[in-house]
């Protein structure tokens, strides 16, 4: 089954301490892994994707096969990544769907 | 960078009455666009695949009766609420994805209210 596990709903750091959003997910085959954000009053955006192992905003994401993980990591926080950000996977197919996580909110405190 | 729009981005109905939700995709032709739903504090839950010319696929527990999707045109997806109740006010996102390429692109959203 298709399945993306986020474990935290609420996450709370200060700024400029470390932050990791854990993801977890399900998948028969070799899934495309993102991460999406969503700020306060705005339309959810691809933050980034495990094919383009990409840094976008101080953030990276490492795909684990063995563990089935795409944690989302960023060594300093700051107050503008308060957030709600989604796990996403989908199939390489432009008809795939992308299936997202429950979602962690992310708060960092100033 | 491609672009999906939505229009509304709020109604408000009275209960009973039908309701057209208009997702496009400005800079690109998509095939297949996806619409979520979105619960307040929740995470968003697909509700069906459009396929242009074809009949959408819907996911399980999704009523296809309740939800019409018609994608007649390569850049234009919609989605009408039929004899909407308060239970489907929520905020109704949809997305398409480039042919060939890996990213999703997402519509603002239409925050949708039944009275």
């Amino acid at each position: 089954a298709q399945r993306v596990t986020q474990p935290e709903k609420l996450l709370s750091v200060f700024k400029g301490a470390p932050v990791e959003l854990k993801c977890n997910y399900s998948y028969s085959g070799s899934p495309e892994l993102f991460w999406y954000v969503q700020y306060s009053r705005q339309r959810l955006q691809l933050l980034l994707r495990h094919i383009s192992r990409e840094s976008i905003k101080g953030f990276t994401a490492d795909l684990n096969k063995g563990e089935t993980s795409f944690h989302l990591k960023k060594p300093f926080a700051q107050e503008e990544d308060s957030a709600m950000y989604y796990c996403a996977l989908s199939g390489s197919a432009s008809y795939d769907k992308v299936i997202f996580g429950p979602g962690t909110s992310l708060s960092v405190i100033p | 960078g491609a672009v999906v729009s939505q229009h509304p981005s709020r109604v408000i109905c009275k209960s009973g009455t039908s309701v057209k939700i208009e997702c496009r995709s400005l800079d690109f032709q998509a095939t297949t666009m996806f619409w979520y739903r979105q619960f307040p504090k929740q995470s968003l839950m697909l509700m069906a695949t459009s396929n242009e010319g074809s009949k959408a696929t819907y996911e399980q527990g999704v009523e296809k009766d309740k939800f019409l999707i018609n994608h007649a045109s390569l850049t234009l997806s919609t989605l009408t609420v039929t004899s909407a109740h308060p239970e489907d006010s929520s905020f109704y996102i949809c997305s398409a994805r480039i042919p060939g390429g890996d990213t999703q692109y997402f519509g603002p959203g239409t925050r949708l209210t039944v009275l």
